[in-house]
């Protein structure tokens, strides 16, 4: 079975700070990995996907298959980037079913 | 186009009562997730259903159970509830199996077991 860890419940940064929110994933296939964002009274929408490889409001992730990691990161916070974040991972021949870890609140103080 | 929408926005059951949870998907999206996030975790799958069906289905007991409709649109239902169900209530649709699709959600059902 697969599994998603997102070791930091809470990241606190200052504007303008560089960002890295870490996850890692077990599985013994080939994953697909998410990043979803829930700003504050929104609803849980998408922000990237690694097979897309492209910066999604300033922030990238990498997959590294070799250290089963998707970090995302952002060079230079902003006020607005603050949310909870989730890493998700797709199994092969999983459909649409998600596997979520358990969040990352980032608070991006002025 | 309103996205998913998802009803009703809160409810409060007691231990042993039945529940049912209802969604619509978005437009042009014929496949619905439903997902139950616990406070302080990340949202957990509990099945999806595509042409009326489960399709497939995560590590949640028989006592959840769903339906899809012709409209596409989807229910969960919950019988014999227990305070651990107690939970926020995603409704996610996309357009087919494959997996290929985003994935839309709705904001959630809000469930209180007392």
């Amino acid at each position: 079975a697969q599994r998603v860890t997102q070791p930091e419940k809470l990241l606190s940064v200052f504007k303008g700070a560089p960002v890295e929110l870490k996850c890692n994933y077990s599985y013994s296939g080939s994953p697909e990995l998410f990043w979803y964002v829930q700003y504050s009274r929104q609803r849980l929408q998408l922000l990237l996907r690694h097979i897309s490889r492209e910066s999604i409001k300033g922030f990238t992730a990498d997959l590294n298959k070799g250290e089963t990691s998707f970090h995302l990161k952002k060079p230079f916070a902003q006020e607005e980037d603050s949310a909870m974040y989730y890493c998700a991972l797709r199994a092969n021949n999983a459909g649409n079913m998600l596997t979520f870890g358990g969040g990352t609140r980032l608070m991006v103080k002025p | 186009d309103a996205g998913v929408t998802q009803s009703p926005t809160h409810l409060i059951k007691t231990r042993g009562q039945q529940v049912t949870l209802r969604c619509s998907p978005k437009s042009g999206h014929d496949t619905v997730s439903w997902y139950q996030q616990a406070l302080g975790q990340g949202p957990q799958f509990i099945f999806q259903y595509y042409e009326e069906e489960e399709r497939q289905r995560g590590n949640f007991p028989d006592r959840f159970s769903g339906h899809q409709f012709p409209n596409y649109s989807s229910e969960l239902n919950v019988n014999a509830l227990l305070l651990g169900d107690s939970a926020l209530y995603l409704c996610a649709s996309s357009s087919g199996l494959a997996g290929d699709h985003e994935q839309f959600f709705g904001p959630g059902t809000r469930l209180t077991v007392l």
